[in-house]
């Protein structure tokens, strides 16, 4: 089945501890992103990766890292969590060609407290 | 500043009663309007891409129109299996790959 996966679905954590979330895709897509999802603010975009090696910052990069080693992995890195990162994080992959029909993960609520 | 505007928030309708949704932007050179629907606890689901004014794109009971400030998805004899967030991104000219969101409408419908 052609899915994007990510890990763990629902993390609690304390300011300051790193943390890594995972996504996967098995569609051979060349494009994946992040994104964070709060009431009353919609979905932003965090990092994109437009294929191994190749990845920039939307609009709330701040305080995240990502990393593409694999065409199919694309983990989210918080080096210092702190309560304001706490959000629904969904991770996105989308063929080259049309690029914008992204497949969503299931999504990663994490609360840092 | 580059804005993506959804009305309205919430919209309740009873099964058969056809009506439509919004969405205006505001950015500068527009590179695609992409609709999505959303059902709680789950990843968006993607709908439709527009690129030009004039564009109309058709799936089931939901039909998403484009003119050169707003779109609109109307949905025609909305059934119960309809309900979910409904969510309009932009991609603007010289943003690189990043997508706007607007922040959606919720959209419920009775039996």
């Amino acid at each position: 089945e052609a899915q994007v996966t990510q890990n763990p679905r629902y993390l609690i954590t304390v300011t300051g501890k790193k943390l890594t979330v995972t996504c996967s895709q098995n569609m051979n897509h060349e494009y994946m992103s992040w994104y964070r999802q709060d009431p009353g603010l919609g979905l932003r975009q965090i990092y994109y990766s437009m294929n191994v090696e190749v990845t920039d910052k939307g609009d709330v990069p701040e305080g995240y890292k990502v990393s593409r080693k694999e065409k199919r992995n694309f983990p989210l890195i918080l080096e210092s969590p702190s309560p304001n990162q706490t959000s629904l994080y969904f991770c996105a992959s989308s063929p080259h060609r049309p690029l914008y029909e992204q497949y969503f993960g299931p999504g990663t609520r994490l609360t840092v407290t | 500043e580059d804005q993506v505007t959804q009305s309205p928030e919430a919209l309740r309708l009873q099964e058969g009663e056809s009506s439509s949704l919004n969405c205006s932007y505001t950015v500068s050179g527009l590179r695609g309007l992409f609709w999505y629907r959303q059902d709680p606890g789950k990843g968006p689901e993607f709908l439709f891409t527009l690129y030009s004014a004039g564009e109309e794109k058709e799936k089931e009971r939901l039909k998403a129109t484009l003119t050169k400030k707003e779109s609109f998805l109307h949905i025609t004899a909305p059934k119960p299996e309809d309900s979910a967030t409904y969510l309009c991104a932009v991609r603007r000219r010289n943003s690189g790959y990043a997508l706007n969101f607007g922040k959606g409408t919720s959209l419920l419908v009775t039996p």
